[in-house]
């Protein structure tokens, strides 16, 4: 069975840098048929995709977040990871990770993480 | 950028009540599109792709139609467990858009 995990801090300071790794097991993150994806939602609001990443590399961003997010792909141990730079306390949210197929959608979901920008 | 919009964004029901509700496409999308249930403290979860398929384990009661610009879900016989909110979804191949829900709460 598939399963995806985030992990990362749950808090982090205004101007730093938000780090969230998603962590794949059950199945292979190096298949030409899916992308990976980072997706956020706010308290009490709806779901943004964040970015998505192909394991060969090639990424794509919101255009609302582009020039803070990078996202990484680390196939010797089946991750995936998010950095958003410059966090302000609007960033607060719940972060998931997901499994992005090509013809089909998000399919599979990480439980969330929830990151609090406070000082 | 596509943009999805969904009605109502909220609504009252009973169990046992017939429930649809609409999303719509600001261009055509085809049948990229699927609908996702989420719980408080939840993930999302699919319950249709591709405009019209029934992701495997969820009930039948839960259908999906539509093409091109105008997709509905519906619920043919609310249960207690349905109370949720309920997004459409348009993706590509590596990237995707949500509506904003659609809360169903009990009447």
């Amino acid at each position: 069975q598939l399963l995806l995990q985030e992990s990362g801090p749950g808090l982090v300071k205004p101007s730093e840098t938000l780090s969230l790794t998603c962590t794949v097991s059950g199945a292979s993150i190096s298949s030409t048929s899916y992308h990976w994806a980072w997706v956020r939602q706010p308290p009490g609001k709806g779901l943004d995709w964040i970015a998505s990443i192909h394991y060969r590399g090639r990424t794509y961003s919101n255009s609302s977040l582009k020039s803070r997010v990078s996202i990484s792909v680390d196939t010797s141990r089946n991750q995936f990871s998010l950095k958003l730079r410059s966090v302000a306390a609007a960033d607060t949210a719940v972060y998931y990770c997901a499994r992005l197929a090509y013809s089909y959608g998000p399919d599979y979901w990480g439980q969330g993480s929830l990151v609090i920008v406070s000082s | 950028d596509i943009q999805m919009t969904q009605s109502p964004s909220s609504l009252s029901a009973s169990v046992g009540d017939r429930v649809t509700i609409t999303c719509r496409a600001s261009q055509g999308i085809r049948d990229d599109l699927g609908w996702y249930q989420q719980k408080p403290g939840q993930a999302p979860k699919r319950l249709i792709y591709a405009a019209s398929n029934l992701q495997g384990g969820v009930p039948s009661r839960f259908s999906g139609s539509g093409s091109g610009t105008e997709f509905t879900l519906t619920i043919s016989s609310l249960q207690p467990e349905d109370f949720a909110t309920y997004y459409c979804l348009h993706h590509n191949s590596y990237s995707f858009t949500f509506g904003p829900g659609t809360k169903v709460d009990i009447k």
